[in-house]
């Protein structure tokens, strides 16, 4: 079945710097959604990019349908960015999968 | 806005005992999701919906059923609840597989 790695597992940053996140998945995907997950929260979308490049505030993610792969890159990060960020992969078998996750600790 | 919401957000049951976790969304979307989250496994299907009346098996049913009485609605029942279902449970909805999915707050479960 489908699978969905996510790297880093984990990442530190000093506020301002700008962070790349990867996810990796093994099959065709219909769709692909990155989400926010705050420590004990929820999760938020924060955009839906199967294929392509799409931007959102300074969050950019670019995904390369060919070789199955998208990242999201955040610039300028901010304290606040700290949370874990997920990689959500639907595809014609029409299940939904996640990543683990990439863990995000931004420092003032 | 999108909004699902999630009764009750936090559960503590015995072994044994039945547990039903409640999932309502007002955004007329066709498929609802119940998922899981703990550590190491990431978020994990359990069932999933088409619509009212429709209940799926997802990657992890064993233990778990489901029931979608009405567009809005979409429970999970833990017959026998066991420790090995303490998680973090998580209803989410979306107009298709391929479109945007819609999360919940989240239900802690702790069953001792």
């Amino acid at each position: 079945g489908q699978q969905v790695q996510q790297s880093p597992a984990s990442l530190v940053l000093q506020e301002g710097e700008n962070a790349e996140l990867q996810c990796n998945f093994s099959s065709t995907a219909t769709q692909l959604q990155w989400f926010y997950q705050s420590p004990g929260g929820s999760l938020v979308s924060l955009l839906s990019n199967p294929s392509g490049t799409k931007h959102t505030g300074r969050l950019t993610s670019t995904t390369v349908t060919k070789e199955r792969r998208s990242s999201l890159h955040i610039s300028s990060s901010q304290t606040t960015d700290s949370g874990t960020y997920l990689c959500a992969i639907a595809s014609n078998t029409n299940k939904v999968v996640f990543g683990t996750g990439t863990r995000l600790q931004v420092l003032p | 806005e999108a909004a699902v919401t999630q009764s009750p957000r936090n559960k503590v049951a015995v072994t044994g005992g039945k547990v039903t976790l409640s999932c309502n969304q007002t955004n007329n979307h066709n498929n609802m999701y119940w998922y899981r989250q703990d550590t190491g496994h990431g978020l994990r299907l359990i069932h999933y919906s088409y619509g009212a009346g429709s209940t799926e098996k997802g990657d992890i049913p064993d233990g778990y059923k489901a029931s979608r009485p009405s567009q809005e609605n979409f429970s999970l029942i833990l017959e026998l609840a066991t420790p090995s279902q303490t998680s973090v449970y998580f209803c989410a909805s979306g107009d298709d597989w391929g479109d945007e999915q819609y999360f919940g707050p989240g239900t802690r479960l702790t069953v001792l």
